[in-house]
């Protein structure tokens, strides 16, 4: 299965430690997407990345929050100092390029954050 | 700020009978994408539409690009058990930052009862 995987798909966290969400994107393709889904909310964009570039993070919190996608490896975000307030589901997505017109984006299964 | 308004926000129907989902929005959109999304999952791809007045046909879905590339509907011919879920717009727009982002609306959530 060459989808976007995520992983862990479940992560438990108390008030104040850190979470890393990681996510490999599909073969092939180099644009990565973080998006946050809250509970009866839509999908929330977060940022947008390239290898080793951070593209668009105007969807990002500004304390706490970061991203990266190294030369290797998966995508992280990572979350400082987790507050009760970031327990959502978040989901990352990749598409193959930027295209004017398309901009397809496929989507891991998500990690579920709950901070206790 | 855009904003994609889906409605209706929740539909339970029988098995059998025909349904159509809308998404509305006071923006122009390069795109929209059609996903479906299951419990516990992420979003799955249905359809991508890109030309104002498109149609396009996935077996009984049906899914519409208004003219202007401002709303979209999906509609599903004799609904199955199957089709259960949650159905999710997303418009695909240039950002501030230059880049494409996709806004999603809230989702409208389906349940066929057989």
């Amino acid at each position: 299965n060459a989808g976007v995987m995520q992983n862990p798909r479940h992560l438990v966290r108390r008030r104040g430690q850190e979470a890393r969400l990681r996510c490999s994107p599909m073969k092939g393709h180099s644009h990565v997407y973080w998006y946050r889904q809250l509970p009866e909310e839509g999908l929330k964009f977060m940022v947008y990345l390239q290898k080793e570039n951070i593209i668009d993070e105007s969807g990002m919190p500004k304390e706490r929050f970061s991203a990266e996608f190294p030369k290797e490896g998966p995508s992280i975000l990572r979350i400082q100092q987790v507050v009760r307030g970031d327990s959502a589901a978040y989901f990352c997505a990749s598409s193959l390029g930027q295209d004017s017109s398309y901009n397809e984006q496929f989507f891991g299964p998500g990690t579920r954050l709950t901070v206790l | 700020t855009q904003l994609l308004e889906q409605s209706p926000q929740f539909l339970s129907i029988q098995e059998g009978e025909n349904l159509t989902v809308y998404c509305n929005s006071s923006s122009v959109f390069s795109s929209l994408q059609w996903y479906r999304q299951e419990p516990g999952e992420g979003p799955v791809l249905l359809v991508t539409v890109v030309t104002g007045g498109e149609v396009k046909k996935l077996k009984r879905l049906t899914f519409q690009f208004g003219d202007a590339r401002k709303d979209s509907s999906l509609h599903i011919t004799a609904a199955q058990p199957g089709d259960t879920g949650l159905y999710l717009c997303a418009g695909s727009s240039r950002s501030g930052a230059g880049s494409y982002q996709l806004t999603f609306g809230k989702g409208t959530k389906l349940s066929v009862i057989p």
